[in-house]
């Protein structure tokens, strides 16, 4: 069964840009949650999507949006990008949503805001 | 939300040796999940436990969720060079909201 796959890997992009990226759960998995990752501030979750509804939302700025497709993919949007928004962005999948699930890390996008 | 108090944050220990981490939180959790994340990569579920009390093994690795529901250790027996890396425990609370990390340990392994 593939992993949760995330692209791009890398990213470089400059400030004021905006930037797509983009999360493949295991098949039959219907959650994706999204976390920034950053050596300051650790893991810290960003939003959850359960059959293409946002179902939780962590606390970060309106500049950073996602969506889910009824294929269960899930794209996450950061707009006006700031120097620092530069992180790793890890997407996770689960089989439903709540609080016992076990989550499945992509192997992330590192993203560099110049 | 607050992260989880994760220690220690970092370890050097020589092969062979065992390793014992926790993570300790003010408030209880449902779920304690521990994840092992290499430079570049995303982290690998090791261990997921459910249950105040509860003591699981994955080969060399054990864990415990606590008795009062706030808080986990990791165990990591006759430690080799491939355990090198950052260990995270993960908490998940009541609220479906509430996933809360820790900020890591990250251990190395002498030869």
């Amino acid at each position: 069964k593939a992993g949760v796959t995330q692209t791009p890997r890398y990213l470089i992009k400059t400030r004021g840009q905006q930037v797509t990226l983009s999360c493949s759960p295991i098949s039959g998995h219907r959650s994706v949650s999204w976390y920034q990752q950053t050596p300051g501030q650790g893991l810290q979750f960003l939003f959850e999507y359960f059959s293409e509804t946002q179902r939780n939302k962590g606390n970060f700025p309106g500049r950073f949006s996602g969506r889910q497709f009824s294929n269960s993919r899930s794209e996450m949007n950061v707009s006006t990008l700031e120097l620092g928004d530069s992180a790793l962005y890890l997407c996770a999948s689960s089989l439903g949503t709540g609080g016992r699930e076990k989550l499945f890390f992509g192997s992330g996008t590192q993203l560099s805001v110049l | 939300g607050q992260q989880l108090n994760q220690s220690p944050q970092s370890m050097f220990i020589q092969e062979g040796e065992d390793v014992s981490m926790n993570c300790t939180s003010s408030s209880i959790f449902n779920t304690w999940l521990w994840y092992k994340q290499d430079p570049g990569e995303g982290p690998v579920l090791l261990i997921a436990l459910y249950k105040a009390g509860e003591l699981t093994s994955n080969g060399r690795l054990t864990a415990q969720f606590g008795i009062t529901r706030k808080d986990s250790f990791l165990n990591i027996s006759a430690s080799i060079p491939s355990d090198v890396g950052i260990y995270f425990c993960a908490g998940h609370g009541y609220n479906n909201n509430d996933m809360r990390f820790g900020a890591g340990t990250r251990l190395t392994v002498k030869p």
